[in-house]
C-alpha cells in the first residue's frame, strides 16, 4: 500500500487536457513544497517531470504543470498527444519516515 | 551528462544476498546536496524507494527493509553499492540507481536504466 494516493487510471482524447491528482498527509504534500512528478513509458525508466510542485526540468514540454492544494497535489497535461500515454507517479518528501520520500502508486493514463 | 547504470545478477535464489552496483558519470556524490538512491519496482507494480547515501557519507533506509540492506559508495570509482540479504521471490523488481538532490527535496532527477532481478530456486 503506497503512501500517497493516486487514481488508478484516467483517459482523454487528443488535444483535451488531463490532471492526475495525488494526495497525501500534512506530513508530506501538505507539508512540504516537495513534490515531484515522473513519466514511465512501458519497459522504461522513470523521467522526471515536475519538481518543487511546480518546476519543470530542462527540456520538459510546457504542456505539462504542477500544483498543489493542502493534502493534495496534482500533474496537469494539456493538449494530450498520443506520446504522453505512460503511467505517471508522483513523489513527496515526508517526515513520517527515515527521510526517503514516498511515492503515489501510480495512474495509467490513456490517450483515446 | 550525467548517467547511471545499473550493474548485478539477473537470478538470485530465496536466502541468497543480493550486491547491486550504481556506476554514475556527470557528477561526484563529493558535491554537497547530491545522492544516490536505489528505488525497486516489481512487475506491473508502484515505485518502492529502498535507500540512499549522500555527500557526507550519511546513509538511510527504508523502515520496512532497513533489517536486509545496507548502501555504500566508492567516490573513487564513482561507485554505490547495494546489498540486501535474505532475498525472497516477492523481491523480485527491477531495481533503479538515480541521483537524489537533497536541496530540491529529494527529487530523484536522473535514472539508470533499471536492471531485473527474479528471486527463483
Amino acid at each position: 500500500q503506497s503512501a500517497l494516493t493516486q487514481p488508478s487510471s484516467v483517459s482523454g482524447s487528443p488535444g483535451q487536457s488531463i490532471t492526475i491528482s495525488c494526495t497525501g498527509t500534512s506530513r508530506d504534500v501538505g507539508g512540504y513544497n516537495y513534490v515531484s512528478w515522473y513519466q514511465q513509458h512501458p519497459g522504461k525508466a522513470p523521467k522526471l517531470m515536475i519538481y518543487e510542485v511546480t518546476n519543470r526540468p530542462s527540456g520538459v514540454s510546457t504542456r505539462f504543470s504542477g500544483s498543489k492544494s493542502d493534502n493534495t497535489a496534482s500533474l496537469t497535461i494539456s493538449g494530450l498527444q498520443a506520446e504522453d500515454e505512460a503511467d505517471y507517479y508522483c513523489h513527496s518528501y515526508t517526515s513520517t519516515t527515515t527521510l526517503g520520500g514516498v511515492f503515489g502508486g501510480g495512474t495509467k493514463l490513456t490517450v483515446l | 551528462q550525467v548517467t547511471l547504470r545499473e550493474s548485478g545478477p539477473a537470478l538470485v535464489k530465496p536466502t541468497q544476498t543480493l550486491t547491486l552496483t550504481c556506476t554514475f558519470s556527470g557528477f561526484s556524490l563529493n558535491t554537497s546536496g547530491l545522492c544516490v538512491s536505489w528505488i525497486r519496482q516489481p512487475p506491473g507494480k508502484a515505485l518502492e524507494w529502498l535507500a540512499r547515501i549522500d555527500w557526507e557519507d550519511d546513509k538511510y533506509y527504508s523502515t520496512s527493509l532497513k533489517t536486509r540492506l545496507t548502501i555504500s559508495k566508492d567516490t573513487s570509482k564513482n561507485q554505490v553499492v547495494l546489498t540486501m540479504t535474505n532475498m525472497r521471490p516477492v523481491d523480485t523488481a527491477t531495481y533503479y540507481c538515480a541521483r537524489t538532490t537533497m536541496f530540491r527535496g529529494l527529487t530523484h532527477d536522473y535514472w539508470g536504466q533499471g536492471t531485473l532481478v527474479t528471486v527463483s530456486s
